[in-house]
């Protein structure tokens, strides 16, 4: 079964605008992991985020963690055409924590 | 760089056939993994590797096998491809250890008919 579950499913935005996402998970965890994926590729990495951390920031990303109501947002400012892509959360559930489960993805969309 | 390469791009495949998806990486990754991406539905784990000859179930393995005899080679075998496991499979490898990400290869797209 799915661990993370993202929100929304689709965001359209216009160039300049903040994006916005969220991903809910259910049982603990290591740590939280976002990944892009552009269309018919692999997913690339973007920013890790530990379990005893609320807030990370890398570029114009931002990313935060609440443990309490096991949710993180992904945050990404000053959107740009480039961005247009899905967007993934990913954690670790097992006890080894070897295994990344992902969730069913944000499909972002910037239009110029 | 980290390379995680799979051996094909695009696949077409027969039902009933055996089909066998390659990946290899060159970080020597101790973890190997094998998801399916259908839309909709996201990433689920097909198997997942975390050492040589070692291997775990993933959320669904059925119709599926793995091999891993080196190090860096995680093949995917279906034993009997059927028109349901028409999909995109990912590979991704990392490091052992609770906060390490994970490099992916570009991606199988396979057609079974």
């Amino acid at each position: 079964s799915q661990q993370g579950e993202e929100d929304p499913q689709a965001l359209s935005i216009q160039e300049g605008e903040n994006a916005t996402m969220n991903c809910s998970y259910k049982t603990s965890i290591n740590n939280l992991q976002w990944y892009r994926q552009n269309s018919g590729r692999g997913l690339v990495h973007l920013i890790l985020i530990r379990s005893n951390e609320r807030e990370k920031h890398s570029g114009r990303l931002r990313v935060t963690l609440d443990t309490s109501k096991k949710s993180s947002s992904l945050l990404i400012t000053a959107s740009r055409a480039a961005d247009t892509a899905s967007y993934f959360c990913a954690t670790d559930a097992n006890q080894a924590g070897t295994a990344l489960i992902f969730g069913k993805g944000t499909t972002l969309s910037v239009s110029s | 760089d980290v390379k995680v390469t799979q051996s094909s791009r695009y696949l077409v495949k027969r039902t009933g056939e055996k089909v066998f998806l390659e990946c290899v990486q060159d970080m020597d990754h101790e973890n190997m993994f094998w998801y399916r991406q259908d839309p909709g539905l996201g990433l689920r784990l097909i198997y997942f590797s975390y050492d040589v000859k070692m291997k775990e179930k993933g959320d669904i393995p059925e119709g599926y096998s793995v091999s891993r005899e080196k190090k860096e080679r995680f093949s995917l075998i279906l034993e009997s491809a059927s028109t349901n496991q028409t999909s995109m499979y990912l590979c991704a490898s990392s490091y052992r250890g609770i906060r390490t990400e994970a490099f992916f290869g570009q991606g199988t797209r396979l057609t079974v008919v």
